[in-house]
């Protein structure tokens, strides 16, 4: 059974930093592309990030680019997400997904992780 | 940026009715569209990939349909566990992959 637990959540001031960490199992983790998405509780589903499964590629939402690094570890089979300089507006449950495919980005998201809520306020 | 126009917003239907969702693009996607399903208090659950695939275990009364940039989402007969929020999703070429608005489906 696939299993992705993201940890690393909480309450930062703007500004400030937080990294997130999804831990995976039941699959061959460095076959596949991996992603972060987040919502805004009560609101729609945002992709924030995508990293191939050779992590050669990354890709990033614009609102994030130059403030977020997206990094896995095959080895431990998990991936991260380092936010710097967070805003307000990044306040949001953050949920890692894996991709549909073996050895591609496809952007689409077969399984998810229960999310981690992560709050931006001073 | 390629955006997602879904309707409607909400929908509110008796047990067994027919549900249809519209989900158009902002320019042809090739056909490179997923529908997923989040339940209240929920992570998103993938029902329908490239337009008309179901996922496995994914029951039967849910299809999808369309191309270009016009795409819709059926229930055929409503079930009380279908009371979620539904949402497309394009991921044509490049990133980044856009949500539709959702659709939150409530029973009558």
């Amino acid at each position: 059974e696939v299993q992705l637990v993201e940890s690393g959540g909480g309450l930062v001031q703007p500004g400030g930093s937080l990294r997130l960490s999804c831990a995976t199992s039941g699959f061959t983790f460095d076959d596949y592309a991996m992603h972060w998405v987040r919502q805004v509780p009560g609101k729609g589903l945002e992709w924030v990030s995508s990293i191939s499964w050779k992590s050669g590629s990354m890709d990033y939402v614009d609102s994030v680019r130059g403030r977020f690094t997206i990094s896995r570890d095959n080895a431990k089979n998990s991936l991260y997400l380092q936010m710097d300089r967070l805003r307000a507006e990044d306040t949001a449950f953050y949920y890692c997904a894996k991709d549909r495919i073996v050895g591609v980005t496809t952007g689409g998201f077969d399984s998810w992780g229960q999310g981690i809520l992560v709050i931006v306020s001073s | 940026d390629i955006q997602m126009t879904q309707s409607p917003s909400s929908l509110s239907a008796s047990i067994g009715d027919r549900v249809t969702i519209t989900c158009q693009a902002s320019q042809d996607i090739n056909n490179y569209l997923n529908w997923y399903q989040q339940k209240p208090g929920k992570a998103p659950k993938l029902l329908i990939y490239d337009v008309s695939n179901l996922e496995t275990g994914v029951p039967s009364r849910f299809s999808g349909s369309g191309s270009g940039t016009e795409f819709t989402f059926t229930i055929t007969s409503l079930q009380p566990e279908d009371l979620a929020t539904y949402y497309c999703q394009q991921y044509d070429n490049l990133p980044p992959y856009t949500f539709g608005q959702g659709t939150k489906v409530e029973i009558k």
